[in-house]
């Protein structure tokens, strides 16, 4: 079964520092996703992005993060100067399009740690 | 905006059904699903739900649906320990974003 594939899965990096987190989503999928859960706390929305644009963001997605889709296969989101509070499992989802009905495939994440 | 609420904890014991609720406020919401997160995977789709239905079976699996009373609950019956995970509510109003529940841990105990 196709499956969303993120790297690494634990990073562990010092504040200040640019962190890039990579996922490769399902090859015949056009719309991509980054959401974010903090420990204990719920799945959120960070952003979408169809088109080789972003289509929506929430208003945790300011200005140090950024995504990319550097070549066919990669979606990538940046973080260009973590913080404390960036620590998260970070996972990324694909979908074929954009209606809730195709579903979405979600990564198995992976684990932000800002020290 | 959308808000959705679950309750936070579930123990159940092994061959008992499980009832795990969610509520959510956006009347919009075209699609509700149930992700299962095991311990160190990810989000795995279990089911879900579209919003003219107000049941769907899927082997172990009953979903419920009151639009009026924007109630949504999974059933898992036969609750075996492999059940054992957190258990996300979702909705979706066709905005291209899922707003997830805080998560149901459900445990099953012997």
């Amino acid at each position: 079964e196709p499956e969303v594939t993120q790297t690494p899965s634990h990073q562990v990096t010092q504040m200040g520092q640019e962190v890039i987190l990579r996922c490769v989503p399902i090859s015949n999928h056009l719309y991509f996703y980054w959401y974010r859960q903090i420990l204990g706390q719920k799945v959120e929305f960070l952003v979408s992005f169809y088109n080789n644009e972003i289509s929506e963001k929430s208003e945790i997605f300011d200005d140090q993060f950024s995504v990319e889709r550097p070549d066919g296969s990669n979606f990538t989101l940046k973080i260009r100067s973590t913080k404390l509070e960036d620590s998260a499992m970070y996972f990324c989802a694909s979908s074929p399009q954009g209606e809730a009905n195709y579903g979405y495939t979600f990564g198995s994440g992976t684990r932000l740690t800002v020290v | 905006g959308e808000d959705v609420e679950q309750s936070l904890f579930l123990s159940v014991r092994e061959g008992d059904s499980s009832v795990i609720n969610c509520t959510y406020t956006d009347s919009s919401s075209t699609y509700l699903y149930w992700y299962k997160q095991e311990p160190g995977a990810g989000l795995q789709l279990l089911t879900y739900i579209f919003s003219n239905m107000d049941m769907k079976q899927d082997q172990r699996l009953t979903v419920l649906l009151n639009k009026k009373d924007k109630h949504l609950s999974l059933r898992i019956a036969d609750t075996q320990t492999g059940d054992s995970a957190i258990y996300f509510c979702a909705e979706d109003n066709n905005d291209y974003k899922l707003s997830f529940g805080a998560g149901t841990t459900v445990t099953v105990r012997a």
